[in-house]
C-alpha cells in the first residue's frame, strides 16, 4: 500500500520570499505520478504541479517547483516570489501508474501562511 | 471556465439518516470520485466511477454508501444511515480522458452528524 506524508502541518512566509514544503511517500511501484495541489479557503482544491516518477528532471510551473528524489522518496515543492494569493492548504499526492482509476492517495496537507 | 460544483455546502443531519450529496461534474469528463477528509485528517479516497460502474473503492466505501449517476449530469453519493463517525468534507472530482493524471475538484460538502 502506498502512503504520503507532509510533516509540516503549517507554515509561514514572508511576502516574495521563499518557502520549502516537504512531502515524502512510500511505494513498492516503480512508475507513478506525484502532485501538489492547492486549496484556497472555502474553495476547489487545483492542480499545481505533477512529475512523472519516470522522468529525472524536476518540474516546474512558472513560481512553482519540486525537488523529486526518488530514491529518498521525497517530493518537496518550492514556491519562490511567495504571493498574497498562495495563501492555502497544500497536499501532496501519489498516484500509481498504470491506473484503471486515477485514485489519488494525499498526504495531510500542509496550511501556508504567505504575511504581508 | 468549467468547474465541478457541489450541493449543498453544509448539511446537517441526524446519526441514522440519509444523506444524498450531490455533484456535477465538468461536462465532457468520464471518470468520477468521492474523497472525504475528517477534520485534521488526510484527504481519503472512497469511490472512482466510470462507465456507470464502480471502478474502485475503498474500505471505507461499505454497504452504507452507494453513488450513482442519474442522468448526464449528476454524480450522487448516497450514506443510507449516517454515524458520526461520517461527519466530514466530501470532495467530488472529474476527470477527462485526454489528460490522464489532472483531476478537477468540487469546493465540498461540509457533513456533520449529530
Amino acid at each position: 500500500a502506498q502512503t504520503v506524508t507532509q510533516s509540516q502541518p503549517e507554515m509561514s512566509v514572508q511576502e516574495a520570499e521563499t518557502v520549502t514544503l516537504s512531502c515524502t511517500y512510500d511505494t513498492s511501484e516503480s512508475n507513478y505520478y506525484l502532485f501538489w495541489y492547492k486549496q484556497p479557503p472555502s474553495r476547489q482544491m487545483i492542480l499545481v504541479i505533477r512529475q512523472e516518477a519516470y522522468k529525472q528532471q524536476n518540474a516546474t510551473e512558472n513560481r512553482f517547483s519540486v525537488n523529486f528524489q526518488k530514491a529518498a522518496k521525497s517530493f518537496s515543492l518550492k514556491i519562490s516570489d511567495s504571493q498574497l494569493g498562495d495563501t492555502a492548504m497544500y497536499f501532496c499526492a501519489f498516484m500509481k501508474q498504470p491506473s484503471n482509476t486515477g485514485k489519488l492517495i494525499f498526504g495531510q496537507g500542509t496550511t501556508l501562511q504567505v504575511k504581508p | 471556465e468549467p468547474e465541478v460544483t457541489q450541493t449543498p455546502s453544509h448539511q446537517v443531519t441526524q446519526m441514522g439518516q440519509e444523506v444524498i450529496l450531490r455533484c456535477v461534474p465538468i461536462s465532457n469528463h468520464l471518470y468520477f470520485y468521492w474523497y472525504r477528509q475528517i477534520l485534521g485528517q488526510k484527504v481519503e479516497f472512497l469511490v472512482s466511477f466510470y462507465n456507470n460502474e464502480i471502478s474502485e473503492k475503498s474500505e471505507i466505501f461499505d454497504d452504507q454508501f452507494s453513488v450513482e449517476r442519474p442522468d448526464g449530469s449528476n454524480f450522487t453519493l448516497k450514506i443510507r444511515s449516517t454515524k458520526l463517525e461520517d461527519s466530514a468534507m466530501y470532495f467530488c472530482a472529474s476527470k477527462g480522458q485526454g489528460r490522464v493524471y489532472e483531476q478537477y475538484f468540487g469546493p465540498g460538502t461540509r457533513l456533520t452528524v449529530t
